[in-house]
């Protein structure tokens, strides 16, 4: 059964530090992992999708690489700004599952000005 | 430019008053899904459409139905809302079952009073 863990649970930093979301999950034969992020009541928007040939995946300030071997992914935060505060989520579809999205808890970021 | 648009976005009910919560898309993706998300916990998926092939999960209560009367609109109705089903409500759609990108609503927040 596909399980997916998200360290830390929380992190608070202060603006301008380069910070690492870890995110792993049990099952290898994925397609692909996508990072989401959360802002307080509002839905998912989707920051990044790795796919499973892929190693690593850019946009803006954000690097997300994928080591599907060792069932791991990291999505590094350059300069942090207080906007990047929310609640980052990975994501990775459970063959089992019949592709389904298997979540994992999150990490809530908070980026002190 | 919204591409899965979810309304309304704040709704409350009574308890076992009947509710229904919408969503469309303009992605004509085949593949349409409900999450239940509670607070600082990950989406729960409640079921999904393939094309107008319904999928429950095995633990989504009988309260929870839905519909789908066209590529574009699904619906989730509560029969009978509990307390217990205070949540966040998400819809998110994918292109297809091999193609898992996610893209999801802004999501609606159900207040059951």
């Amino acid at each position: 059964k596909q399980e997916v863990t998200q360290i830390p649970a929380a992190l608070s930093v202060p603006e301008g530090e380069n910070l690492v979301l870890n995110c792993s999950f049990t099952d290898s034969a994925i397609y692909n992992l996508q990072w989401f992020r959360q802002d307080p009541g509002k839905g998912l928007t989707s920051l990044l999708l790795i796919q499973s040939s892929q190693r690593e995946q850019t946009s803006g300030r954000l690097n997300a690489s994928l080591d599907k071997s060792s069932g791991r992914s990291t999505l590094y935060i350059a300069a942090s700004q207080p906007g990047d505060s929310a609640t980052y989520l990975c994501a990775v579809p459970s063959l089992e599952y019949g592709n389904k999205l298997v979540f994992g808890a999150g990490t809530i970021l908070r980026v002190k000005s | 430019d919204a591409m899965v648009i979810q309304n309304p976005r704040y709704q409350v009910t009574q308890f076992g008053k009947p509710v229904t919560l919408s969503c469309s898309q303009t992605l004509n993706h085949n593949v349409m899904y409900w999450y239940q998300q509670k607070s600082s916990q990950a989406p729960k998926l409640l079921f999904h459409y393939y094309d107008k092939d319904f999928n429950n999960e095995a633990d989504t209560p009988d309260n929870f139905q839905s519909r789908r009367p066209n590529t574009s609109f699904c619906f989730l109705d509560i029969r009978s809302p509990g307390l217990g089903d205070a949540a966040m409500y998400l819809c998110a759609t994918s292109r297809d079952r091999l193609n898992t990108e996610a893209f999801f609503g802004q999501g609606t927040r159900l207040t059951v009073v």
